[in-house]
């Protein structure tokens, strides 16, 4: 079975340059999740998803984030203009929700680096 | 106080000892619970479920208890692959399901 995909694996950008990150989750599945992860703050949510609708985006940083998930199928998180405090592990969850949430399963991540 | 609060550890202890994690939460209305264990630069991955009565799955065991917001994981018979952090995770919230709030993770260490 294919897992929640994201890439790139590995970004490494400078200061001010846009980002985006992708993800396609797991076939089926009508949730899905961002969240970004260093090691002062842990795992934080950044926006989550139900059936393609943005439901909760009080987690995004600032209005240099935004996220779309145009269809089921795929979603893409936007910094611009990226900074050297958004470098962390940005990771992609998704799940298939019917009334109680059910645990995520992760992509493997992508791994922001902003000099 | 943060949602999700977790000893961060880290807890050094010898293959074959029983070791346990505490979780406390701040929402009294959340309804879901997991455990999640995240290996050093891998995405964390879930390791069971905690339910109402308390759950088993091989050497691992894990409780709940709603009335004190708390929420355990007991590993018996730690082996060396048990290294890792472990993460307490509870949602929070109703609308459409809620989101999945993260605690900040135990650290396991398990030695020879």
């Amino acid at each position: 079975d294919a897992g929640v995909i994201q890439s790139p694996r590995h970004e490494v950008t400078e200061m001010g340059q846009e980002v985006t990150l992708r993800c396609k989750p797991i076939s089926g599945h009508n949730s899905l999740f961002w969240y970004r992860q260093t090691m002062m703050r842990g795992l934080e949510l950044l926006i989550y998803f139900n059936n393609n609708v943005p439901i909760d985006d009080s987690g995004m940083p600032e209005d240099r984030f935004s996220a779309k998930m145009p269809n089921a199928s795929f979603s893409t998180l936007k910094i611009q203009p990226s900074e050297p405090r958004d470098s962390a592990v940005y990771f992609c969850a998704s799940s298939l929700f019917q009334g109680v949430r059910p645990p995520l399963h992760f992509g493997n991540g992508t791994r922001l680096t902003v000099t | 106080r943060k949602e999700v609060e977790q000893d961060p550890g880290p807890f050094n202890v010898p293959e074959g000892a029983t070791v346990a994690f505490n979780c406390t939460y701040s929402n009294s209305a959340s309804q879901s619970f997991f455990w999640y264990r995240q290996d050093c630069r891998k995405e964390p991955k879930l390791l069971m479920s905690v339910y109402s009565s308390g759950n088993e799955d091989g050497r691992f065991t894990a409780q709940l208890n709603r009335a004190s917001q708390y929420i355990s994981l007991l590993i018996r018979d730690s082996k060396l692959s048990d290294s890792a952090t472990y993460l307490c995770v509870v949602n929070r919230g109703s609308n459409q399901g809620g989101k999945l709030i993260f605690g900040q993770g135990t650290e396991l260490s398990v030695k020879p």
